[in-house]
């Protein structure tokens, strides 16, 4: 997992400000996804992509957005129209859909002013 | 929709003690179960994994089985340590072929010295 990186590891956003999380990874794993984590909380789906190019809205895509242009990264916006967004957000990659093993970033922690 | 459950949600043990975590999924047709232990503040890490082709598998003080019939699996670590205490959590690849993991709540184990 030390193939994964993420950026900022802290963001402080402003009500109706939208703000964009870096997700990289260079181990050529065609998937990769965005979990939510919220404090005691499991990891929840926001969006995953099984290949460049594609990607799918998981169970809490409302109020964020994605893209896939490059196999290496997979941005997610958070914008305003999601209400509550503070919260740990962790992006993984798997080498593809099929295996199962996902390795995580180190995770962005969002913090809306 | 599919889900994970994980018992308990806390769990202290005293250090040398064995600690066992248990998960019951709902999709009959996953087949990969993964453990990932994460510490205050960082990323999951993925700890063990087990495939629906055999019953255990041990890795040192760590081991998980799989009873495919009850749709349960658990995650048993003997001889605990206190650098063991951390949150896990249990999950299930979904069947579909999506590469969707379904995560538990999460057990927070505390090994007291």
């Amino acid at each position: 997992d030390g193939g994964i990186t993420q950026s900022p590891k802290y963001l402080f956003r402003k009500e109706g400000q939208n703000v964009t999380l870096s997700c990289e990874q260079n181990l050529n794993h065609d998937a990769m996804y965005w979990y939510r984590q919220d404090p005691g909380q499991g990891l929840r789906l926001i969006y995953y992509s099984q290949i460049v190019n594609d990607f799918q809205k998981g169970d809490i895509a409302e109020g964020y957005s994605v893209s896939r242009e490059k196999k290496e990264s997979f941005p997610l916006t958070v914008t305003s129209a999601q209400k509550n967004p503070t919260a740990f957000y962790l992006c993984a990659s798997s080498i593809d859909s099929g295996r199962g093993e996902q390795f995580f970033g180190p995770g962005t922690r969002l913090t809306v002013l | 929709g599919e889900n994970v459950e994980q018992h308990p949600s806390t769990l202290s043990v005293q250090e040398g003690d064995s600690a066992v975590i248990k998960c019951t999924y709902s999709d009959s047709a996953s087949n990969y179960f993964p453990w990932y232990k994460q510490e205050l503040g960082k990323r999951p890490q993925l700890i063990i994994d087990i495939r629906s082709n055999v019953g255990e598998k041990k890795d040192q003080r760590i081991a998980v089985t799989l009873n495919k019939t009850a749709k349960h699996f658990s995650l048993h670590i003997t001889e605990t340590q206190p650098e063991d205490s951390a949150v896990y959590f249990c999950a299930a690849l979904l069947s579909s072929n999506t590469g969707k993991l379904i995560f538990g709540q999460g057990t927070t184990l505390q090994v007291k010295p």
